[in-house]
């Protein structure tokens, strides 16, 4: 049982083009994360959700929208998509936030915009 | 800025060697620290972790991390590498004042093992 999935897992585009990544948690846990890891392996967040509900956006360009549908999912939109954009995408998600609670990362998505 | 410090980019070790990678932050009041490694290709995974408690925390594959308050460290040690340890080692921090809201990464430390 995977406990914070991410689908798709490699992901290669055209410039321009709209792409989505979808990402599930089955812990049941009430918040979720997108993070962006660049070429040099920085890790940066973008989103994060608490039961639906934005809590953090990171200076994101607003090509980029989170959706949640529900606490255990959390899906990233990216419209017209720019070389620039050409990352590893986490998510993670953390039971709550407040001393003592950690984090689970999904497995990423390469993204390669062309 | 508040942010996580790793001084060490790169680091080169032969096996058995010991290591000791550095880990600053700069974020007041209580915090919550990490070390996470990224095996080449692969996804993050929890090395260890410290909430509270005793501050030599030990973690999977032998290794460990002091956390010292007066210092806003928390260096992550190892007393005998592996060839298999080769890795990117992230250590992150969040914090009371940011609301816990948000885990930040350092910029990460490359180690090479050589057999």
């Amino acid at each position: 049982d995977t406990a914070v999935s991410q689908t798709p897992k490699y992901l290669v585009t055209q410039m321009g083009n709209d792409k989505s990544i979808k990402c599930e948690q089955n812990l049941g846990h009430d918040t979720m994360y997108w993070y962006k890891q660049d070429s040099k392996k920085f890790l940066k967040i973008m989103f994060s959700y608490n039961n639906k509900e934005l809590i953090i956006n990171e200076t994101v360009p607003n090509r980029f929208s989170p959706k949640s549908p529900d606490k255990a999912h959390l899906n990233l939109h990216i419209n017209s998509l720019e070389l620039g954009d050409s990352a590893v995408y986490f998510c993670a998600s953390s039971q709550g936030q407040g001393v003592g609670y950690g984090y689970t990362f999904g497995s990423g998505t390469r993204l390669t915009v062309v | 800025a508040q942010s996580v410090s790793q001084h060490n980019h790169h680091v080169i070790l032969s096996e058995a060697a010991s290591l000791e990678l550095g880990c600053n932050y700069s974020y007041g009041g209580t915090v919550n620290l990490f070390w996470y490694v990224q095996y080449p290709g692969q996804h993050l995974q929890l090395l260890l972790k410290y909430f509270s408690g005793d501050p030599l925390v030990k973690g999977i594959k032998g290794f460990e991390a002091e956390f010292i308050k007066s210092k806003f460290s928390f260096n992550l040690r190892k007393p005998s590498v592996q060839w298999s340890d080769t890795a990117e080692y992230f250590c992150a921090v969040n914090a009371e004042n940011t609301g816990f809201q948000k885990l930040v990464f350092g910029t990460g430390t490359r180690l090479l093992v050589s057999p």
